[in-house]
């Protein structure tokens, strides 16, 4: 199936523990995206990715890092964990153009305890 | 500051009833202005996306309005369906890259048998 594929779907980990989430997209597109949704559901993004450039970096801490190795892949690394950094993660991606439309993946749940 | 701001909160529904949500937005300079669908657990759906000059666009049972004069937008869901029950988010574009998304905080519908 063509989609945005993102693992795990659950992280459970303690406070100052380092992680990582993958996201893969096989829809040919040339921009991918980190975005946070917190427990108000506001959806914040964190990252782009276009042609390996980050092109946005909105304010997040420097322990969030995003690695792309290849066009179809954006993985999210976190280190130092803390409490607040508990929120639904969810992977996007899209064609360069301001009309192209998200395709997002169904998000990587994270509780930090 | 950028703002989107959806009402109601929440809606419930029967099946087979028609809703309406409501957008406003402050977003300055407006690019494009789009609705998404987003089912508990996944990830939102793109379900229309109008630019300044579009005043209407339908995607199936969903109707967007966009008034740009007075930044409103509306979704439209007719003869609604067990399967219309999830959060419905208006997310407005600032004119710009890719990444200036401001999004809403979702309305919750919930449709009843």
């Amino acid at each position: 199936d063509t989609a945005v594929s993102q693992t795990p779907k659950y992280l459970v980990t303690q406070m100052g523990n380092d992680k990582s989430i993958k996201c893969e997209q096989n829809l040919g597109h040339d921009t991918m995206y980190w975005y946070k949704q917190d427990s108000k559901k506001f959806l914040k993004i964190m990252f782009s990715y276009n042609n390996k450039e980050l092109i946005i970096n909105e304010t997040v801490p420097n322990r969030f890092s995003p690695k792309s190795p290849d066009k179809a892949h954006l993985n999210l690394h976190i280190n130092s964990l803390e409490l607040g950094d508990s929120a639904v993660y969810f992977c996007a991606s899209s064609h360069r153009g301001k009309y192209s439309p998200l395709h997002f993946g169904n998000g990587t749940r994270l509780t930090v305890t | 500051k950028n703002q989107v701001e959806q009402s109601p909160q929440s809606l419930i529904i029967l099946e087979g009833k028609n809703c309406t949500l409501q957008c406003n937005y402050t977003v300055s300079p407006f690019s494009n202005l789009r609705w998404y669908k987003q089912d508990t657990g996944r990830g939102p759906v793109s379900l229309t996306i109008m630019t300044f000059s579009e005043n209407t666009k339908s995607n199936g049972r969903y109707t967007a309005t966009l008034d740009a004069d007075t930044k409103q937008s509306s979704l439209h869901i007719t003869a609604s369906q067990l399967s219309d029950s999830a959060s419905y988010i208006c997310v407005v574009s600032a004119r710009g890259s890719q990444g200036n998304l401001i999004f809403g905080k979702g309305t919750k519908l919930s449709v009843k048998p």
